[in-house]
């Protein structure tokens, strides 16, 4: 199957540095990737959908000043969380979809901030 | 929008017993049906799809899950549960047309006692 890369995987960083995390879709093209966060032992929220070459499309109560969402190619979406404080803290995932309508996932990044 | 409930939030069974998790969704329009395994530490993994056609999906590692229509009901199913089934399981839907972003219940941790 298809496969989304995301980097780091982890990255601990101190209260108020900004973090960015990379998605890539190695071996296809997306011209949409979607964003979600998992916190402890809950499930996937959607925070942004990201189209190539335009404006993310945030979800109800996701700041985009603080998310900053970039999908400047085919296969690379970047996040970048800004002025990060510990309440960010959480698992980051990222999502490509395919001309069928299917998704794949990357691994996920985890930020912990100090 | 759409929306899922997985019903099971904690299940616990023995090796080799029948597993049954709930999943229902509501939705105006039709859907896509998608269940994800996220084993401990790792990402998530698709296990089966439903687009259209037979209503019983065969996934991987001996997963199916029958689509009823009628009560908007997803269930997943394994005749025979093992240790390495241990993880968390996640229903998730998309609309057929238009956004492709999933919707995913909370998540039904599974754990398989040996």
């Amino acid at each position: 199957g298809a496969v989304v890369s995301q980097h780091p995987s982890r990255v601990i960083c101190k209260s108020g540095t900004s973090v960015k995390i990379e998605c890539r879709s190695l071996d296809f093209q997306a011209t949409t990737m979607f964003w979600y966060r998992q916190f402890p032992k809950q499930s996937l929220m959607l925070m942004a959908t990201s189209n190539e070459g335009s404006k993310a499309t945030y979800e109800q109560g996701v700041e985009k000043d603080k998310f900053l969402i970039n999908h400047a190619s085919l296969t690379l979406s970047t996040l970048t969380v800004t002025s990060a404080h510990p309440e960010d803290s959480s698992f980051y995932i990222c999502s490509a979809t395919i001309y069928t309508g299917e998704l794949f996932f990357g691994e996920g990044s985890r930020l912990t901030v100090l | 929008a759409q929306s899922v409930s997985q019903h099971n939030h904690h299940v616990i069974l023995s090796e080799a017993a029948s597993l049954e998790l709930g999943c229902n969704y509501s939705y105006g329009g039709t859907v896509n049906l998608f269940w994800y395994v996220q084993y401990p530490g790792q990402h998530l993994q698709l296990l089966l799809k439903y687009f259209s056609g037979d209503p019983l999906v065969k996934g991987i590692k001996g997963f199916e899950a029958e689509f009823i229509k009628s009560k908007f009901s997803f269930n997943l199913r394994k005749p025979s549960v093992q240790w390495s089934d241990t993880a968390e399981y996640f229903c998730a839907v998309n609309a057929e047309t238009g956004r492709r972003a999933l919707t995913f219940g909370s998540g039904t941790r599974l754990q398989v006692q040996p």
